[in-house]
């Protein structure tokens, strides 16, 4: 089945830098990758999502690429502010079905 | 966005009772949800996938005649822990998909098993 690695676990970086999230998937087949934030004792939330047909996607200070070949795909987050910190998902998934979770970035944004 | 709701947001109950979650998309109809489990800084683990109008499908490990999923409706999908035990406190959380293949989280339900 599909395993979901990401890496780092925890991440600080200083407000106004840059964070970025990396996670590797082992099935081919999967062809749908969405990030989550998820802040303590919260719901997560969609940020942002990747189809395996796009390389990379971008939403404001948000943007995500995939390497198809390589099996990888990337969180990217400019000009970092103190809400962004939270924890961070990564997922795969085939046709938008079951998601397999990463383990998670624990983001902290110093002021 | 969609909306999912769940109830109760807390649960305490004794070991050797059961507990019903329930989830619900309230702007949206869902034909398939999914239940997590979540332990304290960890990752989402899928426990199962809950079919409108058909069996729930169980991840490997996940008793089914412990975790009870019931898919009544197109908007509704319960979760009864059975027989509750200690080592069943955990955070567990619903997402229902919407017809573009998105999940949208419920709140979660913390449940504590005295």
């Amino acid at each position: 089945g599909e395993n979901v690695e990401q890496h780092p676990s925890t991440l600080s970086v200083q407000e106004g830098d840059s964070a970025v999230i990396k996670c590797t998937y082992s099935d081919s087949a999967s062809n749908y990758f969405p990030w989550y934030k998820q802040e303590l004792g919260k719901r997560p939330q969609l940020i942002i999502d990747i189809r395996s047909n796009v390389g990379e996607k971008k939403d404001q200070r948000i943007a995500v690429t995939l390497n198809k070949t390589a099996k990888h795909f990337s969180l990217h987050i400019t000009e970092t502010q103190p809400e962004d910190s939270a924890v961070y998902f990564c997922a795969a998934s085939k046709g938008t079905y079951k998601y397999i979770f990463g383990t998670g970035t624990r983001l902290k944004v110093l002021a | 966005g969609a909306v999912v709701s769940q109830h109760p947001s807390r649960v305490i109950c004794k070991s050797g009772t059961s507990v019903k979650i329930e989830c619900r998309s309230l702007d949206f109809q869902a034909t398939t949800m999914f239940w997590y489990r979540q332990f304290p800084k960890q990752s989402l683990m899928l426990m199962a996938t809950s079919n409108e109008g058909s069996k729930a499908t169980y991840e490997q490990g996940v008793e089914k005649d412990k975790f009870l999923i019931n898919h009544a409706s197109l908007t509704l999908s319960t979760l009864t822990v059975t027989s509750a035990h200690p080592e069943d406190s955990s955070f567990y959380i619903c997402s229902a998909r919407a017809a573009g293949g998105e999940q949208f989280f419920g709140p979660g339900t913390r449940l504590t098993v005295l």
